[in-house]
């Protein structure tokens, strides 16, 4: 069965300062990959995903995120984080199964960001 | 392009009663599926519905089911209400592929 890690249950980074989220996933297939970002109170709003092809994948709002295979992670990154970044951060590993398909969401990640 | 909707946004029950949640889901897409996110907690899989029928179910008991319609909209029931069902619960509508989800904002509800 597949699942996801995200090591990090709370990180606080400097307003301007570079941000790197961790996730490492288990699956035995190539994945889809997944991070989406969650405001209090709201739904999940997809940042970027993994299909296939380039390993580094840009997304919305600056994000990117680097799949290695080796280290079965994918880790999203950003050089320089604004405050409306503060939220939760969900890494997902998404199957498919004929006309079934599901995502599998890590714990998450709290940001903070200090100004 | 209409995203999805759930309604209501909060809700209260008491333990052993029944619940109706329901979901709108984006046009164009025949797909819906259903996650509970407990507090401080990732979502978990309930279940998805193609073709007003259910192909997939999470680890989820019996009490917890579910209707597509025609117009793909979706409904999640919950019998028997117990302490622990207090989550989000969000829907997400999609075009029967895994990267096509679109989740709407979800469903507060708590169980006292």
């Amino acid at each position: 069965a597949q699942s996801v890690t995200q090591p990090d249950i709370h990180i606080t980074v400097s307003e301007g300062a570079s941000l790197e989220l961790r996730c490492n996933y288990s699956y035995g297939a190539t994945p889809y990959l997944f991070w989406y970002v969650q405001s209090p109170g709201q739904g999940l709003q997809l940042l970027l995903k993994y299909f296939s092809g380039d390993t580094l994948v840009q997304g919305i709002k600056g994000f990117e995120a680097e799949f290695k295979r080796s280290q079965s992670s994918f880790n999203l990154r950003k050089p320089s984080v604004h405050w409306s970044d503060a939220a939760e951060y969900f890494c997902a590993v998404g199957i498919n199964t004929g006309t079934a398909s599901k995502l599998t969401f890590g714990t998450g990640t709290r940001l903070q960001v200090t100004l | 392009e209409t995203g999805v909707t759930q309604s209501p946004t909060h809700l209260i029950k008491t333990r052993g009663q029944q619940v109706t949640l329901r979901c709108s889901s984006q046009s164009g897409h025949n797909t819906v599926s259903w996650y509970q996110q407990a507090l401080g907690q990732g979502p978990q899989f309930i279940f998805q519905y193609y073709r007003e029928e259910e192909n997939g179910r999470g680890n989820f008991p019996p009490r917890f089911s579910g209707l597509q319609f025609p117009n793909y909209s979706s409904e999640l029931n919950v019998n028997a209400l117990e302490l622990d069902d207090s989550a989000l619960y969000l829907c997400a509508s999609s075009s029967t592929s895994v990267g096509g989800y679109t989740f709407g904002s979800g469903t507060r509800l708590t169980v006292v």
